[in-house]
């Protein structure tokens, strides 16, 4: 079982869809989380920290739910700039922390 | 600020041929990354510096590559001799603070293809 899960896609949604991308870890030591985006070869650049309580900005939501080892990603009001492929990491503690990245869920906008 | 920079950005070389990348990470960021990112999956880490000591490389595969930090700033990851499976991006990364995501910065890659 790969440590973060994600579905590969693609999401083809129109513009101004509301679309959510879900990531599962399995490791319970697991303590930060974060959504990074990745445009079509370029390299990824973070979007958002992730924390339990939730957090916003501005057409961007995200939540964790540590109970169920579950992160997920909303964009509302998509639009065409929004297409890339959307990166779930998460922070593994140890002797030092560790980054760990899920393979990636692509969204295509679409007019 | 200047960003991470890495060369070359293309690289082609036959099976059984060596190959090596440079990174230069942000001015004063102590941790050096690198990743491997084949097609359709995501960045996997190869080894992980802290200044120029080794933090992690438990998924590099060291009977072909290696790579060094001398002087605790700029990197060079090697392949010898390299086989077509490692065709893929080869992404470097830095951070001020060590394993502390929000302030990882990726350089733009070395897309290396190997025939």
């Amino acid at each position: 079982r790969k440590e973060v899960e994600q579905d590969p896609g693609p999401f083809n949604v129109p513009e101004g869809a509301t679309v959510a991308f879900n990531c599962t870890y399995s490791n319970s030591a697991s303590q930060s989380f974060f959504w990074y985006r990745q445009d079509c070869r370029k390299e990824p650049k973070l979007l958002m920290s992730v924390y339990s309580s939730g957090n916003e900005d501005g057409r961007f939501t995200a939540q964790l739910n540590r109970a169920s080892q579950y992160i997920s990603l909303l964009i509302r009001d998509s639009k065409l700039s929004d297409s890339a492929t959307y990166l779930c990491v998460v922070i593994v503690s140890g002797g030092y922390n560790k980054l760990i990245f899920g393979a990636g869920t692509r969204l295509a906008v679409h007019p | 600020e200047a960003g991470v920079a890495q060369s070359p950005r293309y690289k082609i070389i036959e099976k059984r041929q060596s190959v090596a990348f440079w990174c230069n990470p942000i001015s004063g960021h102590a941790t050096l990354y690198w990743y491997q990112q084949i097609l359709g999956q995501g960045p996997k880490l190869l080894i992980q510096f802290q200044n120029n000591g080794v933090v992690d490389d438990s998924q590099l595969p060291k009977d072909r590559f290696s790579a060094e930090r001398l002087k605790g700033v700029d990197s060079t990851l090697k392949i010898q001799p390299a086989k077509l499976e490692d065709s893929a991006v080869y992404l470097c990364a830095s951070s001020q603070r060590q394993g502390i995501s929000r302030w990882l910065y990726f350089g733009p890659g070395t897309r290396l293809t190997v025939t």
